[in-house]
């Protein structure tokens, strides 16, 4: 059974700090990882995804991959209210999985003023 | 850009009536999954479908069932719908690189 662990927060950060979301996982066999975003009542809305080990970078976004230490992270630069939302890590595990992933929790972010 | 468009934002059905969740993606996806999501417990995998006319069951598929007859749209049945069957219901679709796509979600109140 693949274990996708996030501390559920609350985050709570200032405008323009960095966030940190953290995500671990116990599938060593990972390959895929995802970050969601999902403002309340709304569905999860896709916003970085990461194959290998490293950063990726998309605008105020990183993602961060670990497959040794098995985790994943996201940075939110410039943190905005706006981005104030649950954060889903999921990952995807290969193999003949049909592309279904695993989700996290969440983690619910609030960016104050 | 991926459309993943669901029937239905809000629905309210009697308990007993047979409720049909309809979802359709443009991307010519070959996965499609119906989830549901309640507070606390996260998002969970009722089915999904890797080709036409095939699916298979996910981690919740008790009281529910689906269809697949093209391969653009995948269909979530509730055979006899129950007030536990209260929930946000959402489809997602995903392609080659397993990005999943959701639709809006059909908030699902069953009296």
């Amino acid at each position: 059974q693949k274990e996708v662990e996030q501390n559920s927060g609350p985050l709570s950060v200032p405008e323009g700090a960095i966030a940190s979301l953290n995500c671990t996982y116990s599938d060593r066999g990972s390959q895929s990882f995802f970050w969601y975003r999902q403002y309340s009542g709304k569905s999860p809305e896709l916003i970085m995804s990461i194959y290998s080990n490293g950063d990726k970078e998309d605008g105020r976004f990183t993602a961060q991959l670990n497959k040794a230490s098995q985790y994943v992270s996201l940075l939110i630069r410039d943190s905005q209210p706006s981005d104030s939302a649950t954060y889903l890590c999921a990952l995807e595990g290969g193999g003949t999985s049909y592309g279904k992933l695993t989700f996290g929790q969440g983690t619910i972010l609030t960016v104050h003023p | 850009d991926v459309k993943v468009t669901q029937s239905s934002r809000y629905l309210v059905k009697r308990t007993g009536e047979k409720v049909f969740l309809e979802c359709v993606q443009d991307m010519d996806h070959e996965n499609m999954f119906w989830y549901r999501q309640d507070p606390g417990l996260g998002l969970r995998l009722i089915y999904f479908s890797y080709d036409v006319k095939m699916k298979e069951k996910g981690d919740i598929p008790e009281g529910y069932s689906v269809s697949r007859e093209k391969k653009e749209r995948f269909s979530l049945i509730l055979e006899s719908a129950s007030t536990n069957q209260t929930s946000m219901y959402l489809c997602a679709s995903t392609g080659f690189s397993y990005e999943q796509y959701f639709g809006p979600g059909t908030r699902l109140t069953v009296t």
